[in-house]
């Protein structure tokens, strides 16, 4: 079955540095691979997503790069700031019904001011 | 956010009690799924449902129970409650029936088994 790695598990930058966070995923069948944002005490909640068609995707401060040769995708974080503060985690799935979201372990980002 | 709530948000329980957490979504959405969440596992998939009356287990299944008899309500039961099942659980739906569309997840239900 699919299988969806992390790295890294945690990651510490300055305000204003960026971020990038990489996962690589084992299922060359998946097309659909989704960031979500979890706070502290709070539910995850989806923030940029990509499908295989493309390559990059941007949303104002966030962008995901996909290379689906290699079979890795990564979150890049630019400008960070403190609320970016948070859990990431990255998850793949092929399209079509029935099918399921698999998730990486998740990546604890902190932003120092 | 609000179309999909979780209760109770918390709860205590001892070893050997049946729990059951609810779950409600306004939806409509026809998948609905169950995860738990520990520290270093990420989230980890315990039962999905395609429809009312469809169910299948996860990756860790054992120990838990689900029904799903209305779209809207998929409760999750741990039958013999063990220590190893403290957790945080979030309940989730999906917009859309391919897995290529959003997920949403509930506030979550904070368990501890005693």
């Amino acid at each position: 079955g699919e299988n969806v790695e992390q790295h890294p598990s945690t990651l510490s930058v300055q305000e204003g540095d960026s971020a990038v966070i990489k996962c690589t995923y084992s299922d060359s069948a998946s097309n659909y691979f989704p960031w979500y944002k979890q706070e502290l005490g709070k539910r995850p909640q989806l923030i940029i997503d990509i499908r295989s068609n493309v390559g990059e995707k941007k949303d104002q401060r966030i962008a995901v790069t996909l290379n689906k040769t290699a079979k890795h995708f990564s979150l890049h974080i630019t400008e960070t700031q403190p609320e970016d503060s948070a859990v990431y985690f990255c998850a793949a799935s092929r399209s079509g019904g029935y099918n399921k979201l698999i998730f990486g372990a998740g990546t604890r980002l902190a932003v120092h001011p | 956010d609000a179309g999909i709530t979780q209760s109770p948000r918390y709860k205590i329980t001892e070893t050997g009690r049946q729990v059951t957490l609810m779950c409600h979504q306004t939806w409509s959405h026809s998948y609905m799924f169950w995860y738990r969440q520990d520290l270093g596992h990420g989230l980890r998939l315990i039962y999905y449902s395609a429809a009312a009356d469809i169910t299948d287990k996860g990756e860790v299944s054992d120990g838990y129970v689900v029904s799903r008899s209305k779209t809207e309500n998929f409760p999750l039961t741990l039958e013999s409650a063990t220590r190893s099942q403290t957790s945080v659980y979030f309940c989730a739906s999906r917009a859309g029936t391919g897995g290529e569309n959003e997920q949403f997840f509930g506030p979550g239900t904070r368990l501890t088994v005693l």
